[in-house]
């Protein structure tokens, strides 16, 4: 079946340090891809999302690109702020369900 | 802005006991879940709905049942509530089709079952 890997549990970086997070995924056909972002204490909100190879999807900062050939849409960010500390989410959809990677719990270290 | 509210926000229940979790959303959209989040687990899909008066299984429903009475409303019914069931549940709606996966959450309901 489809699924979603976040290679990363965990990041810690200083503030304005540079951000990725890994996402690989494993899908037939073109399955539509998010980010996700969970605050402390609130439920997950969309960040973005992405339909088609190449296409970029970006919010507040962040981006990531759909790359069908290494299957990946791995969420970057040039300089973090405290403010983004939160868990991120990657997930997939086939127009049927979403799919959920696991979770990588961002740090910024003071 | 769309909008999903959950009740209760917290709730301590007893082991046996009955817990109702309800879920309303002003969106209009069709499909509606319920997810629980254990630290370790992320997001596990209990119950979900394509509409009104229906309800289907996801990925973790034993011990949860789900009631779907009209387009805005959805409820996550434990009927005999064990420690196990401990957790922060959160509910979502979105749409379908080219939609689906653009999901928009409640704040959650954190429940402690002792």
């Amino acid at each position: 079946g489809d699924s979603v890997t976040q290679t990363e549990g965990q990041v810690a970086l200083s503030e304005e340090d540079f951000l990725t997070i890994h996402c690989n995924y494993s899908a037939s056909g073109y399955p539509t891809l998010f980010w996700y972002v969970q605050y402390p204490g609130e439920g997950p909100q969309l960040l973005f999302r992405a339909s088609r190879d190449k296409e970029k999807g970006s919010s507040r900062g962040f981006e990531a690109t759909y790359d069908k050939g290494t299957t990946s849409f791995h969420l970057r960010k040039a300089s973090v702020q405290e403010s983004d500390s939160a868990v991120y989410y990657c997930a997939l959809s086939d127009n049927y369900q979403l799919i959920w990677g696991s979770g990588t719990k961002l740090i910024i270290k003071p | 802005e769309a909008a999903v509210t959950q009740s209760p926000r917290n709730k301590v229940a007893v082991t046996g006991g009955k817990v109702t979790l309800s879920c309303n959303q002003t969106n209009n959209h069709n499909n509606m879940y319920w997810y629980r989040q254990d630290t370790g687990h992320g997001l596990r899909l209990i119950h979900y709905s394509y509409g009104a008066g229906s309800t289907e299984k996801g990925d973790i429903p034993d011990g949860y049942k789900a009631s779907r009475p009209s387009q805005e409303n959805f409820s996550l019914i434990l009927e005999l509530a064990t420690p196990s069931q401990t957790s922060v549940y959160f509910c979502a709606s979105g749409g379908g089709g080219p939609n689906t996966g653009q999901l928009y959450f409640g704040e959650g309901s954190k429940l402690t079952v002792l």
